[in-house]
This record gives structure tokens, sequence and C-alpha cells, in this order.
């Protein structure tokens, strides 16, 4: 089974500033798909970022980016120029890309991260 | 954007009552769709995969006579907590799946049992 780690339950970063979310998983398989998600106060989930094991290069979204390290299996999120609408919870999630089977497509999540943005 | 609604948005009820929450894909045909349960500033747990026209997938622990999944039709749905007790009061998320690597997930429903 994946498992998801995310090892900073809470982080700070002063509005403007770049901030780093660590995230590790440990698969056996070979071809995944790793997620960002982040829930504000509202608690709707909402997708950041998404990488494919397969691609070299890092995702990038705008103030978002991605370290993927594969032999590490270390996937950490990036915030540049954070801003006040930055500050919520965020999930890294792992997804096999492995097709079939009743439960295809189910994320299993890290313990999440909570993050505060200071003005 | 793909959209999927949860209704309703909280609920309260007294224990030993059973309350139904539904998950509906407002823009797409969803074959599976997801539940979740959350606590608080904890993450999401998956309690059960849902398909459509066939037996939802339970994960291991989860009692699947206390929390029934039915998934009647391409855009709907639905969880129901039978016999509701305090422990079951928890923050529930469905999410569906539109494509092979992309699922929406809903606003959630908070559950308060009484």
């Amino acid at each position: 089974a994946q498992t998801v780690t995310q090892s900073q339950p809470e982080m700070s970063v002063q509005e403007a500033e770049t901030v780093t979310l660590s995230c590790t998983y440990d698969t056996s398989e070979s071809d995944y798909y790793l997620f960002w998600y982040k829930q504000p106060p509202s608690r709707q989930m909402i997708l950041v970022i998404r990488q494919e094991a397969y691609k070299q290069q890092n995702a990038t979204e705008n103030r978002f980016s991605v370290n993927f390290q594969k032999a590490a299996k270390s996937f950490s999120l990036k915030i540049s120029d954070s801003q006040l609408g930055d500050a919520a919870m965020y999930f890294c999630a792992y997804r096999s890309a492995h097709a079939g089977g009743t439960s295809y497509g189910k994320l299993t999540f890290g313990q999440g991260t909570i993050l505060t943005v200071h003005p | 954007g793909a959209v999927v609604s949860q209704h309703p948005s909280w609920v309260i009820c007294k224990s030993g009552t059973s309350v139904k929450i539904e998950c509906r894909s407002l823009d797409f045909q969803a074959t599976t769709m997801f539940w979740y349960r959350q606590f608080p500033k904890q993450s999401l747990m998956l309690m059960a995969t849902s398909n459509e026209g066939s037996k939802a997938t339970y994960e291991q622990g989860v009692e699947k006579d206390k929390f029934l999944i039915n998934h009647a039709s391409l855009t709907l749905s639905t969880l129901t907590v039978t016999s509701a007790h305090p422990e079951d009061s928890s923050f529930y998320i469905c999410s569906a799946r539109l494509a092979a690597d992309t699922q929406y997930f809903g606003p959630g429903t908070r559950l308060t049992v009484l």
C-alpha cells in the first residue's frame, strides 16, 4: 500500500516571501500521479498542482511549483510571493496510474500542513 | 469547470437516527465517486469508492452496514449513516472522477450527532 507523509504539521511565512512544504511518499509502483491540494477555511478542496511521475520536468502553476525527486520519493511544494489568500491546509496526495479495479482513481492523502501567512 | 455539490451542507441529528448525504456531479457524468471522512485539522480518510450500477468498495475498517452507499445514476451518489452516534460526527466530503486523472470535490457536509 502507498503512504504519503507530510512531516510539517504547521508552517508560517511572511507575505511576499517564499515557503516550501515537504512531502514524501512510499510506493513500489513506477507510474503514478502526485498532487497538492489546498483546503481553505471553507473546507472546499482545491487542486493546486499535479505531477506525472513519468515526467522529469517539475510542474509549475503561476506562483506554485514543485520539486519532484522520484528516486528520493520526495514531492515538495514551493509557494512564491506568498499572499494572505494562500493561508490554508495543504495536502499532498498520491494516485496510482494503473487503470482498472473498483477503486481506480482513489487518492491517498498525507496528514496535511497548516500554512499561516503573516501580513 | 466541473462542479460537484453536496446536500445538506450541515445536518444535526439525534443519536440513533439515520442521515442521508447526497453528492451530485452537476455538469458531468461520473461513473466513480469517492466518500471521505475528515476530523478537524486532520487528513481526509477514504471511506469507500462508489461505482455507478455496482456495489461500493469499502476501505478496511469501514462498516459497510453502517455507512450505506448507493450510486444509482451517473450524477448522484448517496451516503447514509445508519443509527448515527456522536462518534459519527465528522465532516464528510465526496469527490467525483471526471476523467482518468481528474477528480473534483464537493464542498463537504458537517454532521453533528447529539
